[in-house]
């Protein structure tokens, strides 16, 4: 069976610090990937997917950024944090292409940024 | 481009009570439509998706939603209400080609006694 994995589970840091949520899938080969955020009392707002290794699409212009070094590793990463990066993060895998595939997610990151 | 309006950010009700979340689309294209429902510092999990076969969707936990395109309405429901069942609910909808999902603002709902 599949599975998803995002560490760390929670994560306090400093305004103007790096950041690195890693994101990993097990049990399927060449998953679609996706990094949500989720803000308090606000939605889900999709960051960066990923269709294969290196192949990144950006959907929110930010300080923030995703990597893709493996089949089912996803990495985001920012050089400088903003307060406004606190939020929920979600990493998210799918199989199917075509609009048809449900989407799994992980357990999430609570990041807090102060 | 696709959206999702979901009517009411908390529902209440009482236990045993039905369950009545509302989610409309906008898409320009057939959609494929999705009800996940996400616990308190959790990630979100599924609850049914609708992809053009049967417009009545059973889900888990017994929720169902029915899409009605005349309506353009993918509502959720459950006829008694569990207190295991507060959550907050979000609906989704698929945008297509590399399959990205269009979420609502999602919808808290309170389950009393």
């Amino acid at each position: 069976s599949q599975t998803i994995h995002q560490w760390p589970a929670t994560l306090v840091q400093p305004v103007g610090s790096p950041l690195s949520l890693e994101c990993t899938v097990e049990g399927t080969s060449n998953p679609n990937l996706y990094w949500y955020r989720q803000a308090a009392g606000r939605g889900l707002q999709l960051l960066f997917y990923s269709v294969g290794i290196g192949q990144i699409s950006s959907e929110v212009p930010q300080n923030l950024s995703a990597s893709r070094p493996q089949d089912r590793q996803f990495i985001l990463s920012s050089k400088k944090l903003l307060l406004s990066d606190s939020g929920f993060y979600l990493c998210a895998w799918s199989v199917l292409r075509g609009g048809a595939g449900t989407q799994y997610f992980g357990p999430g990151t609570r990041l807090l940024v102060l | 481009a696709q959206s999702v309006t979901q009517l009411g950010s908390h529902v209440s009700v009482s236990e045993g009570a039905l369950v009545l979340l509302r989610c409309n689309y906008s898409s320009s294209v057939p959609p494929y439509l999705f009800w996940y429902v996400q616990y308190p510092n959790q990630g979100l999990q599924l609850l049914l998706k609708y992809t053009s076969a049967a417009t009545l969707v059973k889900g888990i936990n017994g929720f169902e939603a029915e899409f009605k395109k005349s309506e353009t309405s993918f509502h959720l429901t459950k006829p008694s209400a569990h207190m295991s069942d507060a959550a907050e609910y979000f609906c989704a909808v698929s945008t297509g080609g590399g399959n990205k999902l269009t979420f609502g603002t999602g919808t808290q709902l309170k389950v009393e006694l």
